[in-house]
């Protein structure tokens, strides 16, 4: 059974480019969480996806978006990307409203320069 | 707003003995779940314990137990008979029970093993 998983593992960007993350939940889960670890800190809350649209939203400008796919498949993109964006994005995936069994990817490193 | 914090940045034990990692958080809410997740240099979070805010009892997997004392807003794990794999960051995590997934996370605490 596999678990969660993120693609790529690391990607380095320039300022202002944009970027896509992708995340594939693990079997049998249909909602899709990811978070924003910047080095040293912990894991803040960017937004869910469940039933292909955004449930929850956390402190994040428009510039991050994302994307369910009707295979429960997610993306993050973010536009104009800043210094500041460099950190591992982390998916989590869960069953509906059963959070408490949210299961989280190895994550992307994204790095800005 | 709901925090949570963590006081110790880091922390070190002998392998074979007890460490506990401190936790406390702030909310108004009544039904809430804590968590403690383990992230490796590997990077993947791992759950390790999880405490729903209506059990009284104190969650225990194997090695692993909390001290959860709801009325101080405080949720503590203890680790047992520790082993160098435990080494790792430790977050601990609140998330309301009616959030639907807003996990929020303290910033950690490094735990290293000594052999």
């Amino acid at each position: 059974d596999a678990g969660v998983t993120q693609s790529p593992t690391h990607l380095i960007k320039t300022r202002g480019q944009q970027v896509t993350l992708r995340c594939s939940p693990k079997s049998g889960h249909d909602t899709v969480s990811w978070y924003q670890q910047a080095l040293g800190q912990g894991p803040q809350f960017i937004f869910q996806y469940y039933e292909e649209e955004e449930r929850q939203r956390g402190n994040f400008p428009d510039r991050f978006s994302g994307h369910q796919f009707p295979n429960y498949s997610s993306e993050l993109n973010v536009n104009a990307l800043l210094l500041g964006d460099s950190a591992l994005y982390l998916c989590a995936s869960s069953l509906g409203s059963r959070i408490y069994e949210q299961y989280f990817g190895p994550g992307t490193r994204l790095t800005v320069t | 707003a709901q925090t949570v914090t963590q006081s110790q940045p880091e922390m070190s034990v002998q392998e074979a003995e007890t460490v506990t990692l401190s936790c406390t958080y702030d909310t108004s809410e009544s039904d809430y779940y804590l968590f403690w997740y383990k992230q490796p240099p590997s990077r993947q979070m791992i759950l390790v314990i999880r405490q729903e805010a209506y059990k009284q009892q104190n969650a225990t997997e194997n090695r692993f137990s909390v001290n959860f004392q709801k009325a101080a807003k405080s949720f503590s794990l203890k680790i047992s008979d520790s082993q160098l794999g435990d080494a790792a960051m430790y977050f601990c995590a609140y998330d309301y029970g009616g959030s639907q997934g807003n996990l929020i996370f303290g910033k950690g605490t490094k735990l290293s093993v000594k052999p």
